[in-house]
């Protein structure tokens, strides 16, 4: 298994500009989330799902939007991005069994996104 | 407000030394609690996971504590060693949502 995966690895983007992160799971995980994660603090969660689609917001949703249409793809889309927008972005799926590792969430490498 | 705050923010220490990573949080009504590892510019590892029903979880050298009712976690490293130097984020989940700390960045000293 690949796990979770994420592409780019890098972004520059330019102010005004619009791009999707592309993130995979071949776990077939029903859950899936989108994380920021800005120098020197934790992650905060942008958008998750519970199945395909079904999305919600997280904490930092606005200037994102997403979509569920398979189980293994949970794409990020940023229209006109935006400086804050600086960030590093993690995927993440996990499964909702019970026993010890119920929800047990598991990282794609991220995307290292640069405004300007 | 669900909150996480994990001190110190950073710890520099010699080869060898058994240390203790802290975690709070602020609502007691958690499903589990997660320690995870992250190197420079990588992703995350997942190192422990508690339970809210367990009080320990074990992995080699690794021993991580929870005291739902204080809302602490600790993660103890034995014997630690240069390879361990990275920053230690603690997550705690509320439904399926993880709350993050700030984490820990974590130097050993060869």
């Amino acid at each position: 298994n690949a796990g979770v995966t994420q592409t780019p690895k890098f972004r520059i983007l330019k102010i005004g500009q619009s791009m999707t992160l592309q993130c995979t799971q071949d776990m077939n995980h029903n859950y899936m989330y989108w994380y920021r994660q800005d120098p020197g603090m934790g992650l905060k969660l942008i958008y998750y799902s519970v199945g395909a689609g079904i999305t919600d917001k997280g904490e930092v949703p606005n200037g994102y939007n997403v979509s569920r249409s398979t189980t293994e793809d949970f794409p990020l889309r940023l229209e006109l991005a935006a400086p804050s927008q600086t960030s590093v972005y993690f995927c993440a799926s996990s499964y909702p069994t019970s026993g010890d590792h119920s929800y047990e969430q598991y990282f794609g490498p991220g995307t290292r996104l640069t405004v300007t | 407000k669900q909150e996480v705050t994990q001190i110190p923010a950073a710890l520099s220490v010699p080869e060898g030394e058994n240390l203790v990573l802290n975690c709070s949080f602020t609502d007691s009504a958690i499903y589990n609690l997660q320690w995870f590892r992250q190197d420079p510019g990588k992703g995350l590892t997942s190192l422990l996971l508690i339970q809210s029903s367990q009080r320990e979880q074990t992995s080699g050298r690794l021993n991580a504590s929870l005291d739902k009712s204080s809302g602490r976690s600790t993660l103890y490293i034995a014997a630690s060693q240069p390879g361990d130097s990275a920053t230690y984020l603690c997550a705690v989940r509320y439904n399926y949502q993880l709350i993050w700390g700030a984490g820990t960045k974590l130097i050993i000293k060869p």
